[in-house]
């Protein structure tokens, strides 16, 4: 069971923006520690999608942003497109576990 | 271009062993710490284990504690996971992973290899 809670789903029509939050604790978020996004697509491997909390890396289009505030963090996408459904995943660090990294619970995001 | 390349997954009895390699190319291997990460049918995405890029220093999740082991052979470029006492909830597909980051507990993964397939059944 994952210390960084996500909406199982989430769902827009094409050009809306939908967010996917992340909720964790004086432990992990809340301590500090960065948070990155990782997308999903059908049947592939994860891919870097923001780190820093709220950097792209090159390649990555500035539809998709995040943020940061307290124990909790959000991934937004604007202009919702139809290659944008997936599973998205949040990441971040705990120091109540011995684990170094910790993963949320993933949501999955669908195009109508 | 930045690769990394998974292998060794297969069939496996509870309690049997394997070992997993991940080959990388396109960066400077010895510079950069390395994670696994898995993920079962289904389900969604669990760290596994992480090695600096010295090979010095050495974390995991207490789900395998114990019964895994990583390392690297830097002038192999590659990347190991030595899985022993293997448990059906090991089932997964296992992902490699460069990471990236200032600090240890601000790493994140930047490149991800496709995975390989670890079967636990009898």
């Amino acid at each position: 069971q994952s210390v960084l809670t996500q909406p199982p789903s989430v769902s827009g029509a094409p050009g809306q923006r939908v967010t996917i939050s992340c909720t964790g604790s004086s432990s992990n978020i809340g301590a500090g520690y960065d948070v990155h996004w990782y997308q999903q697509l059908p049947g592939t491997a994860p891919k870097l999608l923001i780190y820093g909390n709220s950097d792209r890396p090159s390649g990555v289009p500035d539809r998709f942003s995040g943020s940061k505030s307290g124990t909790s963090a959000s991934l937004a996408i604007t202009g919702l497109q139809a290659e944008d459904e997936a599973d998205y995943y949040c990441q971040s660090s705990d120091s109540s576990l011995s684990a170094s990294y910790v993963f949320g619970t993933g949501t999955k995001v669908t195009v109508l | 271009e930045v690769q990394l390349l998974e292998s060794g997954g297969g069939l496996v009895q509870p309690g049997g062993s394997l070992r997993l390699s991940c080959a990388a190319s396109g960066f400077i291997f010895s510079d950069y710490a390395m994670s696994w990460v898995r993920q079962a049918p289904g389900k969604g995405l669990e760290w596994v284990s992480l090695i600096s890029g010295s090979g010095g220093h050495t974390f995991y999740a207490d789900s395998v504690k114990g019964r895994f082991t990583i390392s690297r052979d830097n002038s192999k470029n590659t990347l190991y996971l030595q899985m022993n006492s293997l448990r059906a909830e090991d089932t997964a597909v296992y992902y490699c992973a460069k990471e990236r980051g200032q600090l240890l507990a601000n790493y994140f993964m930047d490149v991800w290899g496709k995975g390989t397939t670890v079967t636990v059944s009898s």
